[in-house]
């Protein structure tokens, strides 16, 4: 079953502490994005990667990382949180030529 | 500066009946457009598209509209069923000889209701 999956699921953590959400695909997708999606704001592309050891930034890039250092994984990296980063995150993937993505089931963090 | 607008926050309509959820968009690149919907504590899921060449597609109860002159599409639902109460997102992109960029613009999104 073609599957992009995302953990953890939820997270609440504090200011200032590393995290990484991790995403995985089993599609053999070149293409990889973090979206982040706030109320009133629909969801913003954080970065994107369209193959290995590529990756650009998106709309809202501040304060992550991302690292594409093989195909199926795209971890999002958060070195330092902060309350503003507190969201609702999508991993997607998408295929090559292709353009709808295919999402993740979404990371909710808090950050306090 | 938001390029890709969902103006309707909401939206309440009787099953059976037509729904129409509109988009406009300001950045003239934009040459690609989808219709994604989203089910609470799910991802969003692909709808529909539409590219500049055309004016419509249609797919089933789906149909969207493109106005380029404008900058605006629409998605039609009809006729509308309870299981579609979901929240709907445009999307913009742009490509150079047919592939994407990867660098999506979403709208902030409609939540549409359907009632029984």
């Amino acid at each position: 079953e073609a599957q992009v999956t995302q953990n953890p699921r939820y997270l609440i953590t504090v200011t200032g502490k590393k995290l990484t959400v991790t995403c995985s695909q089993n599609m053999n997708h070149e293409y990889m994005s973090w979206y982040r999606q706030d109320p009133g704001l629909g969801l913003r592309q954080i970065y994107y990667s369209m193959n290995v050891e590529v990756t650009d930034k998106g709309d809202v890039p501040e304060g992550y990382k991302v690292s594409r250092k093989e195909k199926r994984n795209f971890p999002l990296i958060l070195e330092s949180p902060s309350p503003n980063q507190t969201s609702l995150y999508f991993c997607a993937t998408m295929g090559q030529g292709a353009y709808e993505q295919y999402f993740g089931p979404g990371t909710r963090l808090t950050v306090t | 500066d938001q390029q890709v607008k969902q103006n309707s926050p909401s939206l309440s309509v009787q099953e059976g009946r037509i729904s129409i959820l509109n988009c406009d968009y300001t950045n003239s690149m934009f040459d690609y457009f989808l219709w994604y919907k989203k089910y609470p504590a799910e991802g969003p899921t692909f709808l529909i598209s539409i590219s500049s060449i055309k004016d419509k597609n249609e797919d089933g109860r789906f149909t969207v509209f493109l106005n380029k002159s404008a900058k605006h599409l629409s998605l039609h639902i009809v006729p509308s069923q309870p299981g579609d109460s979901a929240v709907y997102f445009c999307a913009a992109d742009s490509n150079a000889g047919g592939t994407s960029y990867g660098k999506l613009t979403f709208g902030q999104g409609t939540i549409l209701t359907v009632h029984p």
